[in-house]
C-alpha cells in the first residue's frame, strides 16, 4: 500500500457526462500527478500540482481539468467524455518537487459506454 | 524531448531463471533520474527504483538488480532466480532532474514467469 487513495475505483458512464476522480496523496506529500493508463498510449502524464499551485502539465486534454485543495488532496474533472476516454487514471504524490520518488495510488478504471 | 524505449513486449521465462529487462532512453537533459515501475495484475504502479543520472554504480536489491550504462543510454533490470509472483508489466520510466518532475513512461515490459 503506497499510502495514496484514489476513489472511486470504477466508475461507468455514458458518452457525454461529466465525471471527477479524487485523489488523497500521502500525508505529507505536497504533490499530486495525474497520469492517463490507456491501451492507444500507455502511461502519459497528464498534470502536476504542488502545494496548490499547477507545476507542469503534459498530454492533458482541454475537456480536462484538475485541481489540488488545501488539504492537498486533488480532483480531476473529466468532461463531454468520448469512448476514447476510457482508461486507468493513476494518482501519483511525492514529498516535494525535484529529489523525490513519485508514490502512485490503485487507480480508478474509468469505462465510457 | 524524452523517450523510453522498452523493446521487449513479453517475456516468459521458467521460474527459477533469470531475466533481464532491457530499457534504453533518450533525453537532451544532462541530468536526469530513471526508474522502474512494476504493475502486477492487479493493477497498481509499484516504484522499485530511482537513479539519478550521476550515479552509474550498479544496484542490487535482493533478486533484483540494475545495470546503468550512460555511454550506451540503457538501464537494465535484471531479476535473478525469478518466482511467479514476479509476473507482472514492468515499466522503465525518465524524468528530468529540475523542473517539471513528469515522468516519461517506456510502453512496458510483460513478464510471465511459468512455474
Amino acid at each position: 500500500d503506497s499510502g495514496v487513495t484514489q476513489t472511486p475505483k470504477h466508475l461507468i458512464t455514458a458518452t457525454g457526462q461529466r465525471v471527477t476522480l479524487r485523489c488523497s496523496p500521502r500525508s505529507g506529500d505536497l504533490s499530486v500527478y495525474w497520469y492517463q493508463q490507456s491501451l492507444d498510449q500507455g502511461l502519459q502524464f497528464l498534470i502536476q500540482y504542488y502545494n496548490g499551485e499547477e507545476r507542469a502539465k503534459g498530454n492533458i486534454l482541454e475537456r480536462f481539468s484538475a485541481q489540488q485543495f488545501p488539504d492537498l488532496h486533488s480532483e480531476l474533472n473529466l468532461s463531454s467524455l468520448e469512448l476514447g476516454d476510457s482508461a486507468l487514471y493513476f494518482c501519483a504524490s511525492s514529498v516535494d518537487i525535484g529529489d523525490y520518488e513519485q508514490y502512485f495510488g490503485p487507480g480508478t478504471r474509468l469505462t465510457v459506454t | 524531448a524524452q523517450k523510453v524505449t522498452q523493446a521487449q513486449t513479453e517475456i516468459s521465462v521458467v521460474e527459477k531463471e533469470d531475466v533481464t529487462l532491457d530499457c534504453v532512453y533518450e533525453t537532451r537533459d544532462t541530468t536526469y533520474y530513471l526508474f522502474w515501475y512494476k504493475q502486477p495484475p492487479s493493477g497498481e504502479l509499484v516504484f522499485l527504483i530511482r537513479r539519478n543520472s550521476f550515479d552509474e554504480q550498479n544496484e542490487i536489491s535482493g533478486r533484483y538488480s540494475w545495470n546503468f550504462q550512460k555511454s550506451t543510454s540503457s538501464f537494465n533490470f535484471t531479476i535473478t532466480a525469478s518466482q511467479v509472483v514476479d509476473s507482472a508489466v514492468y515499466f522503465c520510466a525518465l524524468s528530468p532532474y529540475f523542473g517539471n518532475e513528469k515522468l516519461t513512461f517506456g510502453t512496458g515490459t510483460r513478464l510471465t514467469i511459468i512455474p
